[in-house]
């Protein structure tokens, strides 16, 4: 299975401030992808990190506020912005190759605390 | 309509039953399904990919009905070890941002 690893593991901090989250994976992964998962809730996607260029949002998120980078095939990083404490959540990065019948694999997660 | 719906339990279980959980995906397109599980402040992890002819793994079996468009997963014997949340995770289609996830079925299981 592809090996990604993800740091920090955990933070708290300070509302108003950023936080850089990073991904590395191994090279069988081709696509990255940036979720957060809230308490008692379900894995939401919020893009797909895209080597070189920018990241492809989904509905609900903005590059402003999670600003996405890929500089190339296995490593990213996602910046949570002007964090508020609805902020609060566990980011997770994950990564699939692009072949029919593939699974993602996750990161170990990243458990934000806005204060 | 969501795309991957499950029905989020909790389903509490004596150890040694047989429990099963169901999830139903809204696209007929979808070509790749999976169930994940996932620990208490862990990330997801694939329990089992679920085949078109079904798989079994040990206790676990996956099903596949791609005319009702649902997949199930059956625990049998269930231990003090298989608590935890069971996500039914389906993907569309190759080179695409696709997959849905379910939101997930918490199981436990009691001595």
């Amino acid at each position: 299975s592809a090996v990604i690893s993800q740091k920090p593991s955990r933070d708290i901090c300070q509302r108003g401030t950023s936080l850089t989250i990073q991904c590395q994976v191994d090279s069988q992964v081709t696509m990255m992808f940036w979720y957060r998962q809230q308490p008692g809730q379900s894995l939401t996607l919020i893009a797909t990190a895209n080597q070189g260029s920018e990241a492809t949002y989904e509905s609900g998120f903005v590059i402003d506020k999670f600003p996405i980078s890929r500089p190339n095939l296995t490593f990213s990083t996602l910046t949570v912005s002007n964090m508020s404490p609805e902020d609060s959540s566990i980011y997770l990065c994950s990564g699939s190759s692009r072949l029919v019948g593939t699974e993602a694999f996750f990161g170990q997660g990243t458990r934000l605390t806005v204060v | 309509r969501k795309e991957v719906e499950q029905d989020p339990g909790p389903f509490n279980v004596p150890e040694g039953a047989t429990v099963a959980f169901n999830c139903t995906y809204s696209n007929s397109a979808s070509q790749s399904f999976f169930w994940y599980r996932q620990d208490c402040r862990k990330e997801p992890k694939l329990l089992m990919s679920v085949y078109s002819s079904g798989n079994e793994d040990g206790r676990f079996t996956a099903q596949l009905n791609r005319a009702s468009q649902y997949i199930s997963l059956l625990i049998r014997d269930s231990k003090l070890s298989d608590s935890a949340t069971y996500l039914c995770v389906v993907r569309l289609q190759t080179g695409a941002n696709n997959l849905f996830f379910g939101t997930g079925t918490r199981l436990t299981v009691i001595p």
